[in-house]
């Protein structure tokens, strides 16, 4: 099993409508995870961190983590045709944290 | 403030060539990685390297070898490159190993013929 597995998806919604990411991972070790989000061409880029059971809130953003069932969502609110990208979440795993692992995205399209 | 800078940013290699993508960052942070992204498969953790004079495995190192030059800079090499080798590299870097943000630099595109 890979250490994060990640819907791949596509994930298509409409503009204004919630989209919701979901990840799972392998390692009951891990403390905190992380949202990228890729433009086609470009690099990733951060957008949220959590590392605490619970929610954690960022404008339109807002990621979840669940450490006993061992997965992390992010649910993008009032989503917009320019939140159309690739999301990657990622996590450090390894016997001392330091391989930063990525699940493998879910392309999300934004319809106007 | 450069942040992660990658050379080259394309190239094209023949089977069995050799060549070393470079990558440097002026953030002085300890942590570096090597990832390679190909359609569908997301971002693959080759070599990382937790601080200077350290490097570890990833996920899919073989056929590559790296080097943790310094604190700034971590090379990865290609021995002798396949086609399956073809492929967008991603350098990255963090301040330590499991609290901090991830820079990316800006990819290397690499094509085997």
């Amino acid at each position: 099993q890979k250490e994060v597995e990640q819907n791949s998806g596509p994930l298509s919604v409409p503009e204004g409508a919630i989209a919701s990411l979901n990840c799972t991972y392998s390692d009951r070790v891990s403390q905190s995870f992380f949202w990228y989000r890729q433009y086609s061409g470009k690099s990733p880029e951060l957008i949220m961190s959590i590392y605490s059971n619970g929610d954690k809130e960022d404008g339109r953003f807002t990621a979840q983590l669940n450490k006993a069932s061992q997965y992390v969502s992010l649910l993008i609110r009032d989503s917009q045709p320019s939140d159309s990208a690739t999301y990657l979440c990622a996590g450090p795993f390894g016997s001392s944290n330091y391989k930063l692992t990525f699940g493998k995205g879910t392309l999300l399209t934004v319809n106007p | 403030n450069a942040g992660v800078t990658q050379t080259p940013k394309f190239q094209v290699l023949k089977t069995g060539q050799s060549m070393t993508l470079q990558c440097a960052q002026d953030m002085n942070h300890n942590s570096m990685y090597w990832y390679r992204q190909d359609p569908g498969m997301g971002l693959r953790l080759i070599y990382y390297s937790a601080s200077e004079g350290t490097t570890d495995k990833g996920e899919v190192p073989n056929g590559y070898n790296v080097s943790r030059l310094n604190k700034r800079e971590f090379s990865l090499r290609l021995e002798s490159a396949a086609p399956s080798q073809t492929s967008v590299y991603f350098c990255a870097s963090s301040t330590k190993h499991s609290n901090t943000e991830a820079f990316f630099g800006q990819g290397t595109r690499l094509t085997v013929v």
